[in-house]
């Protein structure tokens, strides 16, 4: 059965203190992962796509990278404004349409 | 940008109402979805639509309908409205290319009491 877990489920960081999200998949065949950041009573914001293990995408504080098993949301020297729900989704080639949703890392970053 | 609207931010309707959830996309993608979101559950697909007219069961269906008469719209429809359907309901679209992103709307949070 496909599956997606995200770890660990809220996070607190000085500003400043870089780490790492962690999203472990299991499914038959992978069509793309998908990092999102959710903000309180709004919808997910799509963040990077993922196809292929050793792949690796960058925005601003954010690196996102995979490998056959996970992929890993790094964020270095993160600040206040990065807080938010950071939400794993993977599309299997099982299903063409069925996107398999982790339930997301809480993260706050303090001043 | 991708734009995805949904019709309302916030919904309070009574049990037994029949509800309109109405979403738009700009982008001409083929697919849209409708999904909830509940605390400890993450997101759970309703139905989505890979073309207009045509509509497949997410996994949590029971107590709902879709539409989609045109291709940048999708409703979904709660036939009864029962206290259970309490929650956060996203609409996504995506194109049907391998692998495509789901774009998010803004959701609507409906209450019914």
């Amino acid at each position: 059965e496909d599956q997606v877990t995200q770890s660990p489920e809220a996070l607190r960081l000085q500003e400043g203190e870089s780490s790492s999200l962690n999203c472990s998949y299991t499914v038959s065949g992978l069509r793309g992962l998908f990092w999102y950041r959710q903000d309180p009573g709004k919808g997910p914001e799509f963040l990077f796509t993922l196809y292929s293990a050793g792949e690796e995408k960058e925005k601003e504080r954010l690196k996102a990278t995979l490998t056959k098993k996970e992929s890993f949301l790094h964020i270095t020297a993160p600040k206040p404004e990065d807080s938010a729900t950071y939400l794993c989704a993977v599309l299997s080639t099982s299903g063409t349409y069925k996107y398999i949703f982790g339930t997301g890392t809480r993260l706050k970053v303090l001043a | 940008d991708v734009k995805v609207t949904q019709s309302s931010r916030y919904l309070v309707k009574r049990t037994g109402e029949k509800v309109f959830l109405e979403c738009v996309q700009d982008m001409d993608h083929e697919n849209m979805f409708w999904y909830r979101q509940d605390p400890g559950l993450g997101l759970r697909l309703i139905y989505f639509s890979y073309d207009v007219k045509m509509k497949e069961k997410g996994d949590i269906p029971e107590g709902y309908s879709v539409s989609r008469e045109k291709k940048e719209r999708f409703s979904l429809i709660l036939e009864s409205a029962s206290t259970n359907q309490t929650s956060m309901y996203l609409c996504a679209s995506s194109f049907s290319g391998p692998g495509s992103p789901l774009h998010f709307g803004n959701g609507t949070r409906l209450t019914v009491t």
